[in-house]
């Protein structure tokens, strides 16, 4: 079955240090990686994705994921993290055994502290 | 140009009431999605609409929810009778085209709440 691993359910840094979210997938064939972001109040918002070619994917907000498929890994990072990244983070892949549906990671909480 | 807009955002309703919750998607986009998120879980598709039909609804819990999407444009989502373990953070999202490499916006969701 397809599936989506996000293991912390919180990550916590100080404001300027380095972040890293992670997520691990279990696809057949080739995957596509998304990764959405939720601030308080507000909906999903699409930060960034992979479909393929380079391994280093950059998105919105300075966001940026690696993806390493011999480790079926798709974390997402951030070299200096702001207060106002605090929010909500959803690793997802597209299921292709059929259909357009997206399947969604549990989701990790991030606390940047000032 | 608006995104996809949910209403309400908020939802409190006694066990055996019904709610219908309501999604307008983005302009011109044929395709609505509804997923809900449950206690903190991950979230889940519930169906995809392609204009007024429904594409795939393999995600549905059960009978007691029907979607629709009468005319192509919104959709509602009516749950009936609801039950406690309903509660929980209802999504909806549209797009254009429905490709395997491009992303669908979301709206803001719904919470609902079943006491």
């Amino acid at each position: 079955a397809q599936s989506v691993a996000q293991p912390e359910d919180q990550v916590n840094v100080a404001e300027g240090n380095p972040l890293t979210v992670k997520c691990t997938y279990s696809v057949s064939g080739n995957p596509y990686l998304f990764w959405y972001v939720q601030y308080p109040n507000r909906g999903l918002q699409f930060l960034l994705k992979y479909i393929t070619g380079d391994n280093l994917v950059k998105g919105s907000y300075g966001f940026e994921a690696e993806f390493n498929k011999s480790q079926t890994s798709f974390h997402l990072k951030k070299p200096s993290a702001l207060v106002s990244d605090s929010a909500l983070y959803f690793c997802a892949v597209r299921d292709n055994t059929g259909g357009f549906k997206t399947i969604f990671g549990a989701g990790t909480r991030l606390f940047v502290k000032a | 140009e608006a995104g996809v807009t949910q209403f309400p955002s908020h939802s409190v309703i006694e066990k055996g009431q019904t709610v219908t919750l309501r999604c307008d998607p983005i302009s011109g986009h044929d395709n609505l999605y509804w997923y809900r998120r449950v206690m903190g879980k991950e979230i889940k598709f519930l169906l995809h609409f392609v204009k007024e039909s429904k594409q795939d609804e393999s995600g549905m819990p059960n009978n007691r929810f029907l979607a629709e999407r009468t005319g192509g444009t919104y959709s509602t989502l009516k749950v009936q009778p609801a039950e406690l373990e309903d509660s929980g953070v209802y999504f909806c999202a549209s797009s254009q085209v429905p490709r395997m490499n491009t992303e669908a916006f979301f709206g803001q969701g719904t919470r609902l709440t079943v006491v």
